[in-house]
C-alpha cells in the first residue's frame, strides 16, 4: 500500500464547475496535510495546509481533512482554464521527519 | 529574491561519467531536500538534511551521494550515473521544520538524462 495515494486522473471539469481532488493517507499519526499545486514543466507550489479535522477555505480553494477515515481533499470553486495543473498531495508522516508525496492527480479545465 | 537555485537545469550525460547537481539558497533556511520526479511515481525522496553536517537518507537514495558542509548548499551527486537515473530532480528548503506553514520552496528542477 502506497503511503500517499491520489487518482492520477486526467481530472476533466468544465470552467466555472467545482473540482474535487482526492488523496488517502496510510499512516494514521500523520498531522500535518499539504496541496501543491505544478505547471507542466515547472516545480511545485503550496497552496494550501491544514492541519486539523474540517475545513479550511481559502478563496476558490477549500481543504478538507478527515483523519479518522485518513483522508484530505481539495476543492477549487469557480473552475478557471488556469487552474489546469498537476495536483500534489503530500503528507507530515508521524516521525515529523519526512514529507511524502502522492503521485499526482492531473485536472484540465475545459473552457 | 527568496529562492532556491538549481544548476545545471538540463543535462545529458553518459554512464559512469561523475557529475554533480548543485543547489543553493538564500533563505538562511536549515532544511534542505532532494527530490526526484518520475511520470506516475510523483517526487520521491532522495536525501535530506535537517542543518550543516546532518544529513541522511529518503526513499530513493541509493546511486546518489549529498553533503551539507555550508548552510546554504546542498549538492547531490552522482558518482556513477545509470540511465535509471534520468529523471526530473528538485532540490528544496525549509526554514520550520517539521511543523509550520510555508514549509518548502522548491527550486526550478533539473532534467538529467543519462545515456
Amino acid at each position: 500500500q502506497k503511503e500517499v495515494e491520489q487518482n492520477s486522473g486526467p481530472l476533466s471539469v468544465p470552467e466555472g464547475a467545482i473540482a474535487s481532488l482526492n488523496c488517502t493517507y496510510s499512516d494514521r499519526g500523520s498531522q500535518s496535510f499539504f496541496w501543491y499545486r505544478q505547471y507542466s514543466g515547472k516545480s511545485p507550489e503550496l497552496i494550501m495546509f491544514i492541519y486539523s479535522n474540517g475545513d479550511k477555505e481559502d478563496g476558490r480553494f477549500t481543504a478538507q481533512l478527515n483523519k479518522a477515515s485518513q483522508y484530505v481533499s481539495l476543492l477549487i470553486r469557480d473552475s478557471q482554464p488556469s487552474d489546469s495543473a498537476t495536483y500534489l498531495c503530500a503528507v507530515m508522516g508521524s516521525g515529523a521527519q519526512k514529507l511524502v508525496f502522492g503521485q499526482g492527480t492531473r485536472l484540465t479545465i475545459n473552457p | 529574491e527568496a529562492q532556491v537555485t538549481q544548476n545545471p537545469r538540463y543535462l545529458i550525460t553518459v554512464t559512469g561519467k561523475k557529475l554533480t547537481v548543485t543547489c543553493s539558497q538564500n533563505m538562511n533556511h536549515e532544511y534542505m531536500s532532494w527530490y526526484r520526479q518520475d511520470p506516475g511515481l510523483g517526487l520521491r525522496q532522495i536525501y535530506y538534511s535537517m542543518n550543516v553536517e546532518v544529513t541522511d537518507k529518503g526513499d530513493v537514495p541509493e546511486g546518489y551521494k549529498v553533503s551539507r558542509k555550508e548552510k546554504r548548499n546542498f549538492p547531490l551527486i552522482l558518482e556513477s550515473p545509470s540511465p535509471n537515473q534520468t529523471s526530473l530532480y528538485f532540490c528544496a528548503s525549509s526554514s520550520r521544520w517539521p511543523a509550520g506553514a510555508n514549509v518548502l520552496t522548491f527550486g526550478a528542477g533539473s532534467r538529467l538524462t543519462v545515456l
